[in-house]
């Protein structure tokens, strides 16, 4: 069990520009949770994926953010035209299929959009 | 829909005082709770959490927490703090069924000085 991991750590990039995070589940998890957390809040989700099937969505995931997790295994977000407002700490987690939603949280990958 | 308030944003504290991290949340349903740590620049760790049985519960480094229904909090308690307890404290909660998020609170800080 390596934990959940995500990439890049940390990404600085232009306005309008599009930026792609990458999380790796514990293998045995069959559930994926993202979320966005700023300055001074608490995590806020984003979307959950059971396998490969995107299950639930935030209305904090605007058109131009989007997410994939193609063979139920690792999962992308992307951001299309970045604004200075999604710079944030983007939070990948993972959890087992039964019982209780207890997760597991990677270290997060940090944007900063200038 | 569930919520959760976190009653204080900071929480100054001595080493080897008591400590108490409020939480109350709110929902329509069951729900289970949980609390995580974020120690400064690394991912969320689950601290304790509450699913069934038992309203005392105990976690890791020496942390408990109370379920009170009545009361619809999930008080944080430590009877005598450590500087490495300095972190980021956030309650979370979610609906007792498989699959649903979690949703957190703004988070606490609790700051330990000698």
């Amino acid at each position: 069990d390596t934990g959940v991991s995500q990439d890049p750590r940390h990404k600085i990039t232009k306005r309008g520009q599009n930026v792609t995070f990458r999380c790796d589940p514990i293998s045995e998890h069959n559930r994926l949770y993202w979320y966005r957390q700023t300055l001074g809040q608490g995590p806020e989700f984003l979307t959950y994926f059971q396998n490969e099937a995107q299950l639930e969505k935030s209305r904090l995931l605007s058109d131009r953010f989007s997410a994939e997790r193609p063979k139920g295994s690792f999962s992308t977000l992307e951001i299309q035209r970045t604004e200075q407002g999604d710079s944030a700490m983007y939070l990948c987690a993972s959890s087992r299929s039964s019982g209780a939603n207890v997760l597991t949280f990677g270290a997060g990958s940090r944007l900063t959009v200038l | 829909a569930q919520s959760v308030t976190q009653l204080d944003s900071q929480v100054p504290v001595f080493e080897e005082a008591p400590v108490e991290l409020r939480c109350n949340y709110s929902s329509s349903v069951s729900v289970y709770l949980f609390w995580y740590v974020q120690y400064p620049n690394q991912g969320l760790q689950l601290l304790l959490k509450y699913l069934s049985g038992s309203t005392l519960v105990k976690g890791i480094n020496g942390f408990e927490a109370e379920f009170n229904k009545s009361q619809t909090s999930f008080h944080l308690r430590k009877p005598s703090v450590h500087i490495s307890d300095t972190a980021e404290y956030f309650c979370a909660v979610s609906p007792n069924q498989a699959g649903t998020a979690l949703i957190f609170g703004k988070g606490t800080t609790l700051s330990v000085s000698s």
